[in-house]
């Protein structure tokens, strides 16, 4: 079956750029998504690319596709200690919508 | 509006016990999910509805059922707990309008099975 994965921890200082990376094994994926999780809460999407982009940035979060590579990633700049959380890639499964997760990345910012 | 909404929040159950995971969503969305979610294996999806009337099982269905009682609701059943059932359960629904198959997570349940 299809997979997602993603390191499962990365520690950062506050002010600092982080990068989540996740690769994926889809090749029909239509849409992947970054989704953030607070402590004791459900999961949010915090943004998302289509599979045609190259690129998009929201505000703080860069969202990077390579997807020769099968690769992702997001980039929070300015990291603050708000964002600590886990992020989860997520991939919609050949358009299906029936989503495949990554493991989760827990963030840390160190103020 | 509430979103999606889980009951109960927190629950223990011994081994063999039943008990039904209830999850309901005032967004008029067509299509509904059940998730659980272990240390180290992110979400796994379990059963999802495409829509009213219809079920269908997802990567880990073994040990569990669904109903799709209306548009609203859709409820979890663990006819028979065991302790690899204990983990996080998240009910998630989405719309085919919007970005497109954002899904809007419940709080959650965490359930224990002794």
């Amino acid at each position: 079956g299809e997979d997602v994965e993603q390191s499962l921890f990365l520690s950062v200082r506050e002010g600092d750029s982080s990068v989540i990376n996740c690769t994926y094994t889809d090749s029909s994926s239509t849409y992947l998504y970054w989704y953030k999780q607070e402590p004791g809460a459900g999961l949010q999407l915090l943004t998302y690319i289509f599979s045609n982009m190259d690129m998009k940035q929201d505000q703080r979060l860069t969202v990077l596709l390579n997807k020769k590579d099968k690769h992702l990633s997001l980039r929070i700049a300015d990291t603050q200690t708000g964002d600590s959380a886990i992020y989860f890639c997520a991939d919609d499964y050949s358009g299906t919508y029936k989503y495949i997760f990554g493991t989760g990345t827990r963030l840390k910012v160190l103020a | 509006n509430a979103g999606v909404t889980q009951t109960p929040k927190f629950q223990v159950l011994k081994t063999g016990q039943s008990m039904t995971l209830q999850c309901a969503q005032d967004m008029n969305h067509n299509s509904m999910y059940w998730y659980r979610q272990d240390p180290g294996m992110g979400l796994r999806l379990i059963y999802y509805s495409a829509s009213e009337g219809t079920t269908d099982k997802g990567e880990v269905p073994n040990g569990y059922n669904v109903s799709r009682l209306n548009k609203r609701e859709f409820s979890l059943r663990l006819e028979s707990a065991a302790p690899s059932q204990t983990s996080v359960y998240f009910c998630a629904s989405s719309a085919p309008t919007g970005v497109k198959g954002e899904q809007f997570f419940g709080p959650g349940t965490r359930l224990t099975v002794l």
